[in-house]
């Protein structure tokens, strides 16, 4: 059973808007989540993450937040811009430094 | 190259055909892991390792051995490949320091078995 679901397949914005990328998870006992990017035939590339004791974290245009009585988090992009355009994976650390991911957003910025 | 590199990029094999696919890191970071990108789940873990030697399963094990004789080093073999098989793999390695526990992944190997 999925313990990281990204229910969003695809997401299209337009350039210069915001881009929500949504994530839920199941186990409570996830202390760290992650969101990488991955563009077409290339490794997913590290981009933000956030510890299970905050709520909030934020580097440059991009910021995560955590509910964690919701057991979710969502990705902000603010402004999106075309070079954004990738499929968006969350990621997070369970026991044993096992790390889950969920199935992938494909975010499309359009110029 | 610093960085992590796999080989080979592409595979294709029969049922049946023993396949190692190659991961190398030159950071000596100490945990490496296997995934495989599949449509509809993401990725999902094979195995791990903490330290060269120490190594464990991860959600989808079954069907795959793994090894780690040196630190920058983390082979995966398929015994036996079956369609089932056929994904993109890929290799991840990072140090995880405590609030640092981001992955560098390496560029995958696209394997079918036929």
């Amino acid at each position: 059973d999925q313990q990281v679901k990204q229910n969003s397949p695809s997401l299209s914005v337009q350039e210069g808007r915001i881009s929500i990328l949504n994530c839920d998870y199941t186990n409570s006992m996830f202390d760290y989540f992650l969101w990488y990017k991955k563009y077409p035939a290339e490794g997913p590339t590290f981009l933000i993450s956030i510890s299970s004791i905050k709520d909030k974290n934020e580097d440059g245009r991009f910021t995560v937040f955590l509910n964690k009585s919701a057991k979710h988090l969502s990705l902000h992009i603010v402004p999106s811009q075309p070079g954004d355009s990738a499929v968006y994976f969350c990621a997070a650390r369970g026991w044993g430094n096992q790390f889950y991911f969920g199935t992938g957003t494909s975010l499309t910025v359009i110029p | 190259d610093a960085g992590i590199t796999q080989s080979p990029r592409y595979k294709i094999t029969e049922t049946g055909r023993q396949v190692t696919l190659m991961c190398h890191q030159t950071w000596s970071h100490s945990y490496m892991f296997w995934y495989r990108q599949d449509l509809g789940h993401g990725l999902r873990l094979i195995y791990y390792s903490a330290a060269a030697d120490i190594t464990d399963k991860g959600e989808v094990p079954d069907g795959y051995v793994v090894s780690r004789s040196k630190t920058e080093n983390f082979p995966l073999t398929l015994e036996s490949a079956t369609r089932s098989q056929t994904s993109v793999y890929f290799c991840a390695s990072t140090e995880q320091d405590y609030g640092s526990y981001e992955q560098y992944f390496g560029p995958g190997t696209r394997l079918t078995v036929t």
